[in-house]
């Protein structure tokens, strides 16, 4: 089944402590995306990648890292949360940034950092 | 499920209804607009999309509507039923970047 897996689905965490979601495609899909939902603010970009080892800011990239070392994965990395960071992330993929083709989204991760 | 706006623009409409569901974009130089639908606790769902060189596209019970002169894209769904509840958000492509509106919320009234 064609899907963007997102881990963990929901976490409460501590300001400081460093964490990671993972985010993962099995469509062979160059482009993957991070998306942050606030209420009133609709979604927002954090980071994009067009392909392997191409990654770009998107709107609000400050506080967060990606890396694109291979095709599947797009890990999401908080090196030091704080509680503004609370918010339910979406990772999304598409098979190229050209916008030949819909966007995917996986199930959002709920994080919430104290 | 989640909540994914607490104070979302919402339209209630009668099942059986059409709905008519409105956007503002921002950069007259976009050129792909997307409608999609999100479900509480899901992530959003492509419905359908046009490109600027169009101004009417057709799916199955959607159709988009895209206004360059004044930068309007609706999305009408007709005969609206309740699995049609949802928060619905345009986007807009601009240099690779997309960027969504605020979002609506449709309200299916049995």
């Amino acid at each position: 089944e064609a899907q963007v897996t997102q881990n963990p689905r929901y976490l409460i965490t501590v300001t400081g402590k460093k964490l990671t979601v993972t985010c993962s495609q099995n469509m062979n899909h160059e482009y993957m995306s991070w998306y942050r939902q606030d209420p009133g603010l609709g979604l927002r970009q954090i980071y994009y990648s067009m392909n392997v080892e191409v990654t770009d800011k998107g709107d609000v990239p400050e506080g967060y890292k990606v890396s694109r070392k291979e095709k599947r994965n797009f890990p999401l990395i908080l090196e030091s949360p704080s509680p503004n960071q609370t918010s339910l992330y979406f990772c999304a993929s598409s098979l190229s940034g050209g916008w030949a083709g819909e966007l995917f989204f996986g199930e959002g991760s709920r994080l919430t950092v104290l | 499920g989640e909540s994914v706006g607490l104070h979302l623009p919402t339209l209630s409409v009668q099942e059986g209804d059409n709905s008519i569901i409105n956007c503002a974009y921002s950069n007259s130089a976009s050129d792909y607009f997307i409608w999609y639908k999100q479900e509480s606790g899901k992530g959003p769902q492509f419905i359908i999309d046009i490109r600027s060189n169009m101004d009417k596209r057709q799916g199955q019970r959607v159709t988009v509507l895209l206004n360059k002169t004044v930068k309007h894209l609706s999305l009408q769904i007709a005969a609206t039923q309740p699995g049609d509840s949802a928060v619905y958000f345009c986007a807009e492509i601009s240099s690779y970047k997309l960027i969504f509106g605020s979002g609506t919320r449709l309200l299916v009234r049995p």
